[in-house]
């Protein structure tokens, strides 16, 4: 079974721009949640889409916004980019079944704000 | 306000000895704990997990065991390889259903593993 995909890997983009990101979730699984890594912060929760729902927000300004589609798949958009918004940005998928599900992550995606 | 906390930022061990990783949390509603393996320029890969009715959880060389009142885990890895050598990532997330997908993540933890 093919894991989670993300694109794409690398992104240079400047200050003000905006940028999408695409993820596809192992094929099954229906929960999609999306990270971003920095050094200095380290993992945090952006949102997680079920259903093509937002079923939960972390504390991040409105500039970052998401959504999913019926296959699954989700894209995250940041707008008015800033230069703090350079990170890795991670999206894990679930299989969204039972009481407790594990998180499987796609190899990220490398956005550089200049 | 750090909810989870891996307050080694690396470890060093000898190849076959024992590796141990530890994760305190703050939050005492966290009920289900993961540790994650990632390595440079890829995603974290899921390793093992623990809910909080558990106090163990064994799959092959990784254990992880759960104190619910000191709020610790750890996770044991024996005999460590070379190839365990990694960041790896403590996380934890509360609530049953569909509110248990916003995981908290430690800062993490550089162990290597030296022939």
């Amino acid at each position: 079974k093919a894991g989670v995909t993300q694109t794409p890997r690398y992104l240079i983009k400047t200050r003000g721009q905006q940028v999408t990101l695409s993820c596809s979730p192992i094929s099954g699984h229906r929960s999609v949640s999306w990270y971003q890594q920095t050094p200095g912060q380290g993992l945090q929760f952006l949102f997680e889409y079920f259903s093509e729902t937002q079923r939960n927000k972390g504390n991040f300004p409105g500039r970052f916004s998401g959504r999913q589609f019926s296959n699954s798949r989700s894209e995250m958009n940041v707008s008015t980019l800033e230069l703090g918004d350079s990170a890795l940005y991670l999206c894990a998928s679930s299989l969204n079944q039972g009481t407790y599900n594990e998180q499987f992550f796609g190899p990220g995606t490398r956005l550089t704000v200049l | 306000d750090q909810q989870v906390k891996q307050n080694s930022p690396s470890l060093s061990v000898q190849e076959g000895r024992i590796s141990i990783l530890n994760c305190d949390y703050t939050n005492s509603m966290f009920d289900y704990f993961l540790w994650y393996k990632k390595y440079p320029a890829e995603g974290p890969t899921f390793l093992i997990s623990i809910s909080s009715i558990k106090d163990k959880n064994e799959d092959g060389r990784f254990t992880v065991f759960l104190n619910k009142s000191a709020k610790h885990l750890s996770l044991h890895i024996v005999p460590s390889q070379p190839g365990d050598s990694a960041v790896y990532f403590c996380a934890a997330s509360k609530g049953s259903g569909g509110s248990n997908y916003k995981l908290t993540f430690g800062k993490g933890t550089l162990l290597t593993v030296n022939p």
